[in-house]
């Protein structure tokens, strides 16, 4: 049973540009989050997508955006990097929008430099 | 406003000591409540609770729900040092899913 992978493990970028970070849901799972975890912080969440449409979104700005494909695959885009967007970047599934059990992939460490 | 708070912050104790790990909530539409431990990278799920007094056992880990006071309590009994990592506490409200600040935990041998 394929649980939740993501791509790259790590990734060093510099400030103003931007990065594209991918994730493949768990088996059977239909709905991706991500989250965004600072150092010391718990994830933070950015948004969800479910049926490939932005479906709740966080305290992000537009800067973070993403797309969901019709494998249930995701993508997670950031523009115009900042220092402060350097985190470990989580991608979490589930079965269904309110699916009780949520499982997380081994995340995407992003060094802005 | 959502909002889940974790205590302790940080716990140190020696090998075959019990902890208690502690997480209260506010939250509009409460859906289930998650526990995760998390040692390097990715949070690795432990239990799914949706139901007061109902206890989840896994080995040494135990975890319990009280809907009515708005908490839940992780115990670990019998530590051991691979039990030292951040423990994570998070809320479904449905539409997505709130986390503390997570207790980082140390098992000394």
């Amino acid at each position: 049973d394929a649980g939740v992978t993501q791509s790259p493990t790590h990734l060093i970028k510099t400030r103003g540009q931007q990065v594209t970070l991918r994730c493949s849901p768990k088996s059977g799972h239909d709905t991706v989050s991500w989250y965004q975890q600072a150092l010391g912080q718990g994830p933070q969440f950015i948004f969800q997508y479910y049926e490939e449409e932005e479906r709740q979104r966080g305290n992000f700005p537009d800067r973070f955006s993403g797309h969901q494909f019709p494998n249930y695959s995701s993508e997670l885009n950031v523009n115009a990097l900042l220092l402060g967007d350097s985190a470990l970047y989580l991608c979490a599934s589930r079965f269904g929008f309110g699916g009780l059990e949520q499982y997380f992939g081994p995340g995407t460490r992003l060094t802005v430099t | 406003e959502d909002k889940v708070v974790q205590s302790p912050l940080s716990l140190v104790v020696h090998e075959g000591d019990t902890v208690t790990l502690n997480c209260s909530y506010e939250v509009t539409n409460f859906r289930s409540l998650l526990w995760y431990k998390q040692e390097k990278k990715a949070p690795t799920f432990l239990f799914m609770l949706t139901s007061s007094g109902i206890e989840k056992k896994s080995g040494r880990l135990s975890s319990i729900l009280d809907k009515k006071e708005l908490f839940s309590i992780l115990n670990i009994t019998a530590t051991q040092t691979g039990d030292s990592a951040v423990y994570l506490c998070a809320l479904n409200t449905g539409n997505q899913f709130y986390f503390g600040t997570g207790t980082s935990l140390t098992v000394i041998p």
